[in-house]
This record gives C-alpha cells, sequence and structure tokens, in this order.
C-alpha cells in the first residue's frame, strides 16, 4: 500500500510569490492534515480536511489555505509568500472519520523562501 | 503558538541500553496521545499510542507510560540501537474531536556505539 505523497519535496520562491502544495493520501484514507515544521516552532498545526470539508484550522494568517478534492487529495497555498514561511509542511492522512486516531506522514515539503 | 520548540533537548544513550524519553503535555483534557519518530529528512512516524483511561501500553521494545495526575508522558525503549537515533516527539489531540494535534518540543536521541 503507497504511504502519504506530496510534491513538490523542495521547492524556493522569493517573497511575495505564492505556492501550492500537494498531497495524496492513503488509499482508503478520507482524513488529510497540513502542519508547519519549522525549528523554532516546532511542529503547528494548519488545518484538517474530510470530505472536502475542512473540520478545524490552526492559528494560521488568512494567506494559507487548503482543499480538498472527491478523491482525498488535498492541496495546500500559500499566498504572498514572507521569510518565515520557510518551513517544512507536512501532510498526514488518517482513516479515522470521528474521533483520534494515527496519523500517517508523507515526507513533507520543504519551502525555502528568499 | 501552543508548541514552542526553542532548543532541542538530547539525550544520548549507549547502545544496548534502556532510553527513556518524557514528554509534558498541556491539556488535561486531553484523551488521546502518541509517540513519534522522525529520521532526518524524513516526516514524523508512528511509534505507539495510547488512551487516556489507560496508564501503560506496550508495543515491540516500546512502553508507553502516562501519568494524567502530572499530566506527562514518556515512552521507553528497551535495548536501545543505533537505528533508534532519531528525534521523538508526543503528540495530544487536545481536544476530542478537534481533529488537531498538538505535538511537544521534540527530544533528540543518539545512540552511541
Amino acid at each position: 500500500k503507497a504511504g502519504v505523497t506530496q510534491t513538490p519535496r523542495y521547492l524556493i520562491k522569493t517573497r511575495g510569490q505564492q505556492v501550492t502544495l500537494s498531497c495524496s493520501p492513503i488509499s482508503g484514507h478520507r482524513s488529510v492534515s497540513w502542519y508547519q515544521q519549522t525549528p523554532g516552532q516546532g511542529l503547528q498545526f494548519l488545518f484538517e480536511y474530510f470530505s472536502e470539508t475542512q473540520r478545524n484550522k490552526g492559528n494560521f494568517p488568512g494567506r494559507f489555505s487548503g482543499r480538498q478534492f472527491s478523491n482525498s487529495r488535498s492541496e495546500m497555498n500559500v499566498s504572498t509568500l514572507e521569510l518565515g514561511d520557510s518551513a517544512l509542511y507536512l501532510c498526514a492522512s488518517s482513516y479515522r472519520e470521528l474521533g483520534a486516531g494515527e496519523l500517517f506522514f508523507g515526507e513533507g515539503s520543504r519551502l525555502t523562501v528568499l | 503558538g501552543e508548541s514552542v520548540g526553542l532548543h532541542l533537548p538530547t539525550l544520548s544513550v549507549q547502545e544496548g541500553d534502556n532510553s527513556i524519553i518524557n514528554c509534558a503535555y498541556s491539556n488535561s483534557a486531553s484523551d488521546y496521545f502518541i509517540w513519534y519518530k522522525q529520521e532526518s529528512g524524513k516526516g514524523p512516524q508512528f511509534i505507539i499510542d495510547i488512551r487516556s483511561n489507560m496508564d501503560k501500553r506496550q508495543g515491540q521494545r516500546v512502553t508507553v507510560l502516562l501519568n494524567k495526575t502530572v499530566k506527562h508522558l514518556s515512552l521507553q525503549i528497551a535495548a536501545t540501537q543505533p537505528g533508534d537515533s532519531a528525534v521523538y516527539f508526543c503528540a495530544e489531540e487536545g481536544t476530542s474531536g478537534t481533529y488537531k494535534y498538538i505535538f511537544g518540543t521534540g527530544t533528540r536521541l543518539k545512540v552511541l556505539a
């Protein structure tokens, strides 16, 4: 069974640009979460989607947005990039519809903003 | 943020010894906890989980202990091996039904040959 796939793995952008990151969950998983990982702040929750609905959102500015498609694939977008957005963006999928459950993480997309 | 990691604590252990990694969680109402392992350049990998109605859970070479009184989790790794070298995170589901996990700052485990 294929794991969580994130693309691209690495990307470099400049301030003011926007970026779209993609995540394909494990087959059969309908929940997809996104986390930002930085050395200073650790792993911070961005948002969680289930069956195309955002169920929760973290404390990030409106420049950070996401969506989920009918096949459970998800994308996140960051507009008007700032230097502080440089981070590893991790996607995780889960089979759980309700309540807690194990998150299966992808390898991440490493974004560098210059 | 809810989980601030300014400095990553490091635990160095001799190969073959047991390792104990500790974590303090923030929400006394948290119902579910997970330990993750993250190797360099990779995403976090599930190790073991525990629900709040349990005090202890054992897996293969790993044991998680939960002390709800002091909001403390620990991960014990038996007979630590070089492949155990990684950063270990605890995570709690902040409030049941939020679908959001709060991660600890992480501990770097170094296994000495």
